[in-house]
């Protein structure tokens, strides 16, 4: 149980084009699904927490232009990295909240390898 | 803020051998702790956690422990094993911040076999 999927793993774009990336949960319902940025060796980095019907909260300094957030239901938000340049290549994660009464665990999904050329 | 910090930063054990993992934060309205595994070029996955009601949970050769009075939280994993290596990371949260998480700086465990 508790499965997240996100697609996809892996992607290559070119400098000023728009790339988006799926969230889903598989198996249960997500009141919020977290975004998050990953750097070689480091610590997860929160962009922005989404929940389902409302507008996502971005963290200090993440450009919500830059990174669109959509949480159209229960099981699935979506990523938009719109004109994307070599500096937004990374690692992007998500993790979802199950939908349940004093929920507070979040499970990852696997992740998806963002490169712009 | 909450600000988690995590020790240490590379750990390598022989196969066997128990390996600890130490966080400390710093908002004791902090109440859940989770511990996530992350393999290379996966996502994290959630391996054991432990809300501030209790001081202690196992789950096989994996124990967490939590001292609620000096702000810190460990990860013991026991007769470690080669699959056991990747980094660790543990997190704080509490509720009125949205159950946002705050996340150590990752912790490397190499088992030597």
């Amino acid at each position: 149980g508790a499965v997240v999927s996100q697609h996809p793993s892996r992607v290559i774009c070119k400098s000023g084009t728009s790339v988006k990336i799926e969230c889903r949960s598989l198996d249960f319902q997500a009141t919020t699904m977290f975004w998050y940025r990953q750097f070689p060796k480091q610590s997860l980095m929160l962009m922005a927490t989404s929940n389902e019907g409302s507008k996502a909260t971005y963290e200090q300094g993440v450009e919500k232009d830059k990174f669109l957030i959509n949480h159209a239901s229960l099981t699935l938000s979506t990523l938009t990295v719109t004109s994307a340049h070599p500096e937004d290549s990374s690692f992007y994660i998500c993790s979802a909240r199950p939908w349940r009464a004093e929920g507070v665990e979040q499970y990852f999904g696997p992740g998806t390898r963002l490169t712009v050329t | 803020g909450e600000n988690v910090e995590q020790h240490p930063s590379t750990l390598s054990v022989q196969e066997g051998d128990s390996a600890v993992i130490k966080c400390t934060y710093s908002d004791s309205a902090s109440n859940y702790f989770p511990w996530y595994k992350q393999e290379l070029g996966k996502g994290p996955q959630l391996i054991i956690d432990i809300r501030s009601n209790v001081g202690e949970k196992k789950d096989q050769r994996i124990a967490v422990t939590l001292n609620k009075t000096a702000k810190h939280f460990s990860l013991h994993i026991t007769e470690t094993q080669p699959e056991d290596s990747a980094v660790y990371f543990c997190a704080a949260s509490k509720k009125n911040t949205g159950n946002q998480f705050y996340f150590g700086t990752g912790t490397s465990l190499t088992v030597i076999p």
